[in-house]
């Protein structure tokens, strides 16, 4: 079975630019999810889709980061414009629907704001 | 608010040793509690646990939960190097919500 992919794994940008990250789930898993994780912190869960819609966003820094999850497969995070705050791992995580399921993560992507 | 605090932060100790990592957590709508290992990015996953007192055992691994005390515990025996890593404590509540712990981050000496 293919795990969770994720692109790019490393991204360093200067501080208000963009940046987008793509997640592709294993296939058949209903719910996405969206991490943030700083150096020496657990993930923080950004934003949680179940299918194509927002289950739990309560946690996403509106005015800058924004996701999709078009047709309820792949998913994209971006943040505009990018803050020094910002640096930090993105983790995708994707389960099974229906239960609490274990989340499978993706290798996550670097994020290095200068 | 909904929390999961993980203990102790970090631990070094020698081959051989055995080690055990503690989890608490105040949830409201409890539904499971995971433990992961995450060596460099992903987080890879160990157990999850759902009912308090049945030990959930992989190797030289092993978990428990108390629902009662709201913990649980990762054993680890006669610990190796490639156990150095940061285990990570998650507790599913409501919708399928997962709320991390800090982790502990864990060395093994040779």
């Amino acid at each position: 079975e293919a795990g969770v992919a994720q692109s790019p794994r490393y991204k360093i940008i200067e501080k208000r630019q963009s940046v987008a990250f793509w997640c592709n789930p294993i296939s058949g898993h209903a719910t996405l999810y969206w991490y943030q994780q700083i150096l020496g912190q657990g993930p923080k869960l950004l934003i949680q889709f179940q299918n194509n819609g927002v289950v739990d966003d309560s946690q996403l820094p509106k005015d800058r980061f924004s996701a999709e999850r078009l047709k309820g497969v792949d998913s994209t995070l971006k943040i505009q414009p990018a803050k020094l705050e910002d640096s930090a791992v993105y983790l995708c995580a994707s389960s099974a629907s229906g239960t609490a399921y274990e989340q499978y993560f993706g290798p996550g992507t670097r994020l290095t704001v200068t | 608010e909904d929390k999961v605090v993980q203990s102790p932060l970090s631990l070094v100790v020698h081959e051989g040793d055995t080690v055990t990592l503690n989890c608490s957590y105040e949830v409201t709508n409890f539904r499971s509690l995971l433990w992961y290992k995450q060596e460099k990015k992903a987080p890879t996953f160990l157990f999850m646990l759902t009912s308090s007192g049945i030990e959930k055992k992989s190797g030289r691994l092993s978990s428990i939960l108390d629902k009662k005390e709201l913990f649980s515990i990762l054993n680890i025996t006669a610990t190796q190097t490639g156990d150095s890593a940061i285990y990570l404590c998650a507790v599913s509540a409501g919708t399928y919500k997962y709320i991390f712990g800090t982790g502990t981050r864990l060395k093994v000496l040779a």
